[in-house]
């Protein structure tokens, strides 16, 4: 039974372009979270999605930063115009339908900004 | 404001002694508590986790926590670290009531000496 995947690993981007950052559940998992975590600091909570739902997207800024969970395919964090201070690791988490509380996580995606 | 506190952000300890690591929370809600461990750009795994019942609970890697309602604490033990310990963990904290969506504390970085 395959993880949380996330791609890419690594992300590479200069000031002002755009960053799409994917996460594919574990099989069965319907419910995916995002969470940001900045150098030194322990992770913060961006959104939590269902498929093709918004849940709750308190922890996203309200500028550049976007997320989707489509009926088909992974679900997508979409960071427009990138500045340095977006540089981080982005981590991808699912639960299942039945016992949402428990969290698996992905490997994240080192985004740096430059 | 739900919060975590993870008081010590290194540790070192000498292979084969005993650990713990502190975790205190304040929340709102009935939480449910969370440890995770995190190896140098990997993502985080589960190491346990407790809802309800036995305020001890027992976790993967020989590891245990226990739950203290009255010190709002959720402490991470192990009775004999291995230098493949050595790794970065993390205290998160979650509540249906929230969400489900988790706070994590800073982490608390563990140097295992041989």
């Amino acid at each position: 039974n395959a993880g949380v995947m996330q791609n890419p690993r690594h992300l590479v981007r200069r000031r002002g372009q755009e960053a799409r950052l994917r996460c594919s559940p574990m099989k069965g998992h319907s419910h995916v979270y995002w969470y940001r975590q900045l150098p030194e600091e322990g992770l913060k909570f961006m959104v939590y999605l269902q498929k093709e739902n918004i849940i709750d997207e308190s922890g996203m800024p309200k500028e550049r930063f976007s997320a989707e969970f489509p009926k088909e395919g992974p679900s997508i964090l979409r960071i427009q115009q990138v500045v340095r201070g977006d540089s981080a690791a982005y981590f991808c988490a699912s639960s299942p339908p039945t016992t949402q509380e428990t969290q698996y996580f992905g490997p994240g995606t080192r985004l740096l900004v430059l | 404001a739900q919060s975590v506190t993870q008081p010590d952000i290194h540790i070192t300890v000498s292979e084969g002694a005993s650990l713990e690591l502190r975790c205190n929370y304040s929340y709102g809600a009935t939480p449910y508590l969370f440890w995770y461990v995190q190896s140098p750009g990997q993502g985080l795994q589960l190491l346990l986790k407790y809802f309800s019942g036995d305020t001890l609970v027992q976790g993967i890697k020989g590891f245990e926590a226990e739950f203290k309602r009255s010190q709002s604490s959720f402490n991470l033990r192990k009775p004999s670290v291995h230098w493949s310990d050595a790794a970065e963990y993390f205290c998160a904290v979650g509540a249906r009531e929230y969400g489900n969506k988790l706070v994590f504390g800073a982490g608390t970085i563990l140097r295992v000496k041989s």
